[in-house]
């Protein structure tokens, strides 16, 4: 069964800081893997996705992430962060095309300092 | 593009009491549809999944139901609430042949 593991729940920095935050799965074929934020009483939105090709895909709001399958990781990375980032976020698997099961991890919620 | 209505947003209703939270779809033809109920610091738990109108499948055995009656409408039930149904429920929906799922805003249900 697949799986995902965000190893820090809470994560603070100062804004402009950089930021990273860590996902690591665990799955036995190439995974689908998405990146979700969620503000304050709010839906998910989806920030990026990887199924293949480049390793590094851009997202919206100037995110970014690496797939490596050696680590089985897909960190989520922003250069600079601003103060509207603070939110929860998520990390998400999925096993292939059409599939239905979409695992979540238990989400790394961000605080930034102004 | 694609959106997902909830309503309503919240709720407070007594335990015992029946519950009906609704999700509609546009932007989209036959979607799967996804319940979701997210505790805090427990991320997001799936609850039902829709592949197409009438088709319901379940991933947790609990007090509560889904039914699709029309291919852009899902609805979560209940006949009875439990306290232990307090929480904020997502509906979700994919587009057939993609894999990422898009949200709606929510429901937070508190059940006193």
């Amino acid at each position: 069964a697949q799986s995902v593991t965000q190893p820090d729940i809470h994560i603070t920095v100062s804004e402009g800081a950089s930021l990273e935050l860590r996902c690591n799965y665990s799955y036995g074929a190439t995974p689908y893997l998405f990146w979700y934020v969620q503000s304050p009483g709010q839906g998910l939105q989806l920030l990026l996705k990887y199924f293949s090709g480049d390793t590094l895909v851009q997202g919206i709001k100037g995110f970014e992430a690496e797939f490596k399958r050696s680590q089985s990781s897909f960190n989520l990375r922003k250069p600079s962060v601003h103060w509207s980032d603070a939110a929860e976020y998520f990390c998400a698997v999925t096993s292939g095309a059409g599939s239905y099961q979409l695992t979540f991890g238990k989400g790394t919620k961000l605080s930034v300092i102004p | 593009s694609q959106t997902i209505h909830q309503w309503p947003a919240t709720l407070v209703q007594p335990v015992g009491s029946p519950l009906s939270l609704e999700c509609t779809v546009e932007g989209t033809s036959n979607p799967n549809l996804y319940w979701y109920r997210q505790a805090a610091g427990r991320g997001l738990q799936l609850l039902f999944y829709s592949v197409g109108i009438g088709q319901i499948s379940s991933e947790v055995p609990q007090n509560l139901s889904a039914s699709r009656p029309q291919d852009r409408q899902f609805i979560l039930s209940s006949k009875k609430l439990l306290l232990s149904d307090s929480g904020f429920y997502l509906c979700a929906g994919q587009r057939l042949s993609y894999n990422e799922q898009f949200f709606g805003p929510g429901t937070r249900l508190t059940v006193l």
